[in-house]
């Protein structure tokens, strides 16, 4: 079954702390795996994919196939990283790539 | 562009009513569909479309129809709406080929 986790419903962070927010995922085949963001107030947007090997707002994530995991990782957190963040996967379904979320962190990045 | 553009942004229902959500986009996607955003349980999808005239379920789509008459329209219809349906309600684009989503802002719907 194509599944993933976030096994942190909150992470709760100091201004400047090392932020590592959770992924695994479940998915018999090649994932392409995503992390969405939604600051408050608005929409959700694509932070980064794990294809693109990116750096966005100083975030990074690896795809490890051994752990099957997808972790978003920024060294120095800041106080406008506060968010909600999905970890998400894109599984086919016939001809339509369905995007698989997992149920979210929220990051609370406090002075 | 717009982008997506979801209508309304809050709306109050009554257990048994219907009411339909609207979901439009100008980015000439073919792909559209809709979540529906609950605490704990991230974003399920509920329906998706591929193009004009077709339409499939995802996860959630009990109690739920959809249509698609045109490129840019995808309303998300209520028949009788229950509190279970007490959600956010996200409408997402994008094209066949790409992976990023486009998302509205969201309809808050609560069922008393």
């Amino acid at each position: 079954a194509q599944r993933v986790t976030q096994p942190e419903k909150l992470l709760s962070v100091f201004k400047g702390a090392p932020v590592e927010l959770k992924c695994n995922y479940s998915y018999s085949g090649s994932p392409e795996l995503f992390w969405y963001v939604q600051y408050s107030r608005q929409r959700l947007q694509l932070l980064l994919r794990h294809i693109s090997r990116e750096s966005i707002k100083g975030f990074t994530a690896d795809l490890n196939k051994g752990e099957t995991s997808f972790h978003l990782k920024k060294p120095f957190a800041q106080e406008e990283d506060s968010a909600m963040y999905y970890c998400a996967l894109s599984g086919r379904s016939g001809g339509y790539n369905k995007l698989i979320f997992g149920a979210g962190t929220r990051l609370a990045v406090h002075p | 562009n717009a982008g997506v553009t979801q209508t309304p942004k809050f709306q109050v229902l009554k257990t048994g009513q219907s009411m339909t959500l609207q979901c439009a986009q100008d980015m000439n996607h073919e792909y559209m569909s809709w979540y529906r955003q609950d605490p704990g349980m991230g974003l399920r999808l509920i329906h998706y479309s591929v193009g004009a005239g077709i339409t499939d379920q995802g996860e959630v789509p009990n109690g739920y129809n959809v249509s698609r008459s045109t490129t840019e329209d995808f309303p998300l219809r209520l028949l009788s709406a229950a509190p279970s349906q007490t959600s956010v309600y996200f409408c997402a684009s994008r094209n066949p080929g790409t992976d990023t989503q486009y998302f509205g802002p969201g309809t808050r719907l609560t069922v008393l």
